[in-house]
């Protein structure tokens, strides 16, 4: 099973809502990312958990809140967003760093409307 | 440093003829590469992965990519086009730490009938 989940599919927030989006591995990865896409551009890395640390910040800002409660699960909890975040937010989940070639494996995304 | 540079931003093919994306990367390290595709509205599908074990890789719906360490290139091709392949697609390397992975900008296949 090569399956990330991610919910919602869909987000409409307003500027002042709090929301959160969901990721969920059963791979035994110990890898979690989560990632910002916008309309025909790459996919921009956000955050990296590894061992359910948070191992990178791509100077994000603090309007975004990354959490992992466990290996399995990792949330991106969301508050007083601006326009200009409306995109696709992609999770992925990958094997543990130094396990050789490691490949990510990616959910559907959640599409992110900020009104 | 790690980079992935694909050389065409959109490809046109007409359907049942050969595809050919092209990425070169830049790397300090023995490279890990991959190549995902993207349909719209869709996440990322992992294709194929290079491992060192073999340059030619064989990967999902057909593609396969080969590793030429003396152009640093790593081009995924198809023999024969399918309306099903056109989508966007990225040529991605890893860091050596293995948790650090830096895309190429894209390369965007439309199918012809």
């Amino acid at each position: 099973d090569t399956e990330v989940t991610q919910t919602p599919k869909h987000l409409v927030m307003g500027m002042t809502n709090k929301k959160s989006l969901k990721c969920e591995q059963h791979m035994g990865h110990r890898a979690m990312y989560w990632y910002k896409q916008k309309a025909k551009k790459p996919p921009e890395l956000m955050f990296v958990y590894s061992y359910e640390k948070l191992s990178i910040n791509e100077s994000v800002p603090s309007r975004f809140s990354p959490e992992c409660p466990n290996s399995s699960l990792l949330n991106l909890h969301l508050h007083a967003l601006q326009p200009e975040d409306s995109a696709l937010y992609l999770c992925a989940s990958s094997q543990a760093p130094l396990a050789g070639v490691i490949a990510q494996y990616f959910g559907p995304g959640t599409r992110l409307t900020v009104l | 440093a790690q980079s992935v540079t694909q050389l065409d931003s959109h490809v046109s093919v007409s359907e049942g003829t050969p595809v050919l994306l092209r990425c070169n990367y830049s790397s300090s390290y023995s490279p890990s590469l991959f190549w995902y595709v993207q349909h719209p509205n869709k996440g990322l599908q992992l294709l194929l992965k290079y491992t060192s074990a073999a340059t030619l890789v064989k990967g999902i719906n057909g593609f396969e990519a080969e590793f030429k360490k003396s152009e640093t290139s790593f081009h995924l091709t198809k023999p024969s086009a399918h309306m099903s392949d056109a989508a966007e697609y990225f040529c991605v390397v890893s860091h050596p730490t293995g948790n650090q992975f830096y895309f190429g900008t894209g390369t965007s296949l439309t199918v012809i009938p």
